[in-house]
């Protein structure tokens, strides 16, 4: 059981490419969620999805557009990528009530 | 979102219990109280949650104030690999805050041997 898997684990982009962070989930669970984490601070909330085909904005969406299209899927993308959005990226999927399941993370850096 | 405040810092010895504690003042009656921890490199791990009573698990216990306002983390025996930040989150039992978690800075706690 694989659990939360992110893609890629690394990559640097130039300043204005685009690019798109996959992260699927093998537990069939309704929600799952977008996080950025930079130096010495906590998570934050980027989109996050309620269910197939459903997406909400969280509290740094400005800069991605995410996408749910299958349920074990979700998609985070960067149109015009900012050194700004250097982060570290974290996707989480839980089923109702039951606690986060956290990915290992996508390390970015934007030149 | 309700907010929670927690130490920067703490340290222990290893095989020694740790009491990680967390404030949230302003929790509402349907917030849960969860705690993760995240070790180097990786994404934040579950460790327990509660509503109004104390909690035990395999990982730890959970000590919840009659009054809600505050909460403890007790690791009854630290070791080395308990070395991590520890986050105290409220998640929202309802309405638009409804499963989500907001992160603060957590407790960072080192495990001397």
């Amino acid at each position: 059981n694989a659990g939360v898997t992110q893609t890629p684990k690394f990559r640097v982009l130039k300043t204005g490419q685009s690019m798109t962070l996959l992260c699927a989930q093998d537990m069939n669970h309704e929600y799952m969620y977008w996080y950025r984490q930079d130096p010495g601070m906590g998570l934050r909330l980027i989109h996050y999805s309620v269910g197939e085909g459903t997406t909400a904005k969280g509290e740094v969406p400005d800069g991605y557009n995410v996408s749910r299209l299958k349920k074990q899927n979700f998609l985070l993308g960067l149109e015009s990528a900012a050194p700004s959005q250097t982060s570290v990226y974290f996707c989480a999927s839980r089923d109702r009530v039951k606690p986060q399941h956290f990915g290992d993370g996508t390390r970015l850096s934007i030149l | 979102d309700a907010k929670t405040t927690q130490p920067n810092s703490m340290e222990s010895n290893e095989e020694e219990p740790v009491h990680l504690p967390c404030n949230h003042s302003t929790i509402s009656g349907t917030d849960y109280i969860h705690w993760y921890r995240q070790l180097p490199s990786q994404g934040p791990e579950y460790v327990i949650h509660g509503l109004t009573s104390n909690v035990n698990n395999r990982m730890a216990s959970l000590a919840i104030a009659e009054d809600r306002k505050s909460s403890t983390l007790i690791l009854h025996r630290a070791t080395l690999r308990d070395a991590a930040v520890y986050y105290c989150i409220l998640m929202g039992g309802s309405g638009t805050s409804y499963g989500k978690l907001t992160f603060g800075q957590g407790t960072i706690l080192t495990v001397h041997p």
